[in-house]
């Protein structure tokens, strides 16, 4: 199992511009999120989805939208790309939701620099 | 609401020495415990976990016991090497708050030989 995977590693964006963040996993997870790591603050959820087709809001949402169209993906879309949203981005993904314990494997990050 | 707040870092030790790092929680409900550890470059890994009032997790060689008297889920090992170096992330679900994980701020720690 090649587990979750994030592509591209790297993105240089400006001021504006869109982009999608590739997420993908083999594991059959029915649970995928999305998050993103900033100096001193933890990791913050961004968004989330309970199976295909069925995705929710995070704590900070605004700026990014996800779809679920199949178990394995769960992209997020960047729609005007900002300075603030400079950051690291991780996908995780699992069996269930982590309020039953599961474990959440993530992918390695998605590092985003937007000038 | 849910939050989680771990003692600040950096954290620097030698090798052999005594590892501990302070997470406390606040939350509604019941949640699980979690602590979870990012090796530079790497996405996070999950290292243990509890799931209900004075559960003990444990994995290599590292221990968390829940406490709820204190809300407390303080991460200890009694010999580090220099392998753990990393950054230590406490976390919660909370079944209460549609079970979303709720992260600290993280601990980076340094293992010097």
């Amino acid at each position: 199992n090649a587990g979750v995977t994030q592509t591209p590693k790297f993105q240089v964006l400006k001021t504006g511009q869109s982009m999608t963040l590739q997420c993908a996993q083999d594991m059959n997870h029915e649970y995928m999120s999305w998050y993103r790591q900033d100096p001193g603050m933890g990791l913050r959820l961004i968004h989330y989805s309970v199976g295909a087709g069925i995705t929710d809001q995070g704590e900070v949402p605004n700026g990014y939208n996800v779809s679920r169209s199949t178990t394995e993906d769960f992209p997020l879309r960047l729609l005007s790309a900002a300075p603030s949203q400079t950051s690291v981005y991780f996908c995780a993904s699992s069996y269930g939701s982590p309020s039953g314990s599961y474990e959440q494997y993530f992918g390695p990050g998605t590092r985003l620099t937007v000038t | 609401g849910d939050s989680v707040t771990q003692m600040e870092g950096p954290v620097t030790l030698s090798e052999e020495a005594f590892l501990t790092i302070n997470c406390t929680y606040t939350a509604t409900g019941y949640p699980s415990l979690f602590w979870y550890v990012q090796y530079p470059g790497e996405g996070l890994q999950l290292l243990l976990k509890a799931t209900k009032a004075d559960d003990k997790g444990s994995n290599k060689g590292f221990e968390a016991t829940y406490r709820k008297e204190t809300t407390s889920f303080h991460l200890e090992k009694g010999s580090v090497q220099v392998s753990d170096s990393a950054v230590y992330f406490c976390a919660l679900s909370d079944y209460n708050q549609g079970g979303k994980l709720i992260f600290g701020q993280g601990t980076e720690l340094s293992v010097k030989p």
